[in-house]
């Protein structure tokens, strides 16, 4: 079975610190890949996705992601975080031709002002 | 405007009682979905719809029933509340033109109904 594994659970960095967030996913097919963030009290917004072409994908708000194949992640970055950054971080993955999205766990990330 | 928007936003019932939960989205997509998060932020699909048939459906109690009466809408209906389906509810939606392996399409999230069931 699919599943995705955000060995993060909770992160705290004080503001201007750079972030990675681990994400990995067992499926050996062609995946779809994504971030979403939930911010206090919001809904679950898209960060970035990745389908196909280059690795590294850009998203919203200064956040970039890499997908390694060989080592099935997809690892969330920003160099340099913000205390509105405080927010849920939640890594999906898409297999195959499945309608379904497998989501992570959760990385609760508190930026220190 | 808003793209996938779900009444009510707020649902607190006792146990036993019988509930509904309204999706609706503006953005032409032709599938649907329902996500029960827990109280640990766990995000878990139950239902989906596409074309207004059903094509994901976990495993989730019969007593809770999808129901789609065109492409813009589905709707949750919860019989017999139990304290353990509280959660959040979200509604999300896609567009999938053609089922290719690999090829897929982002899903948009609603708001959340928050269900407390005393």
């Amino acid at each position: 079975a699919q599943s995705v594994s955000q060995h993060n659970h909770h992160v705290i960095l004080s503001e201007a610190a750079s972030l990675e967030l681990g994400c990995n996913y067992s499926y050996g097919g062609t995946v779809n890949l994504f971030w979403y963030v939930q911010y206090p009290g919001q809904h679950l917004q898209l960060l970035l996705k990745y389908f196909s072409g280059d690795p590294l994908v850009k998203g919203i708000k200064g956040f970039e992601a890499e997908f390694i194949k060989s080592k099935f992640s997809f690892n969330l970055r920003k160099p340099s975080v913000q205390w509105s950054d405080t927010a849920e971080y939640f890594c999906a993955v898409n297999a195959g031709s499945s309608y379904k999205l497998i989501f992570g766990s959760g990385t609760r990330l508190l930026v220190r002002p | 405007d808003t793209a996938v928007s779900q009444t009510p936003k707020y649902l607190v019932t006792q146990m036993g009682n019988d509930k509904s939960i309204k999706c609706e989205q503006n953005l032409g997509h032709d599938t649907m979905y329902w996500y029960k998060q827990d109280s640990k932020k766990f995000l878990k699909i139950m239902f989906s719809y596409n074309n207004k048939e059903l094509i994901i459906n976990e495993t989730v109690p019969n007593r809770f029933s999808p129901k789609s009466p065109d492409k813009a809408h589905l709707n949750l209906h919860i019989n017999s509340l139990e304290l353990g389906d509280s959660a959040v509810y979200f509604c999300a939606s896609s567009h999938h033109q053609q089922r290719v392996a690999g090829t897929t399409d982002t899903q948009y999230f609603g708001p959340g109904t928050r269900l407390t069931v005393l």
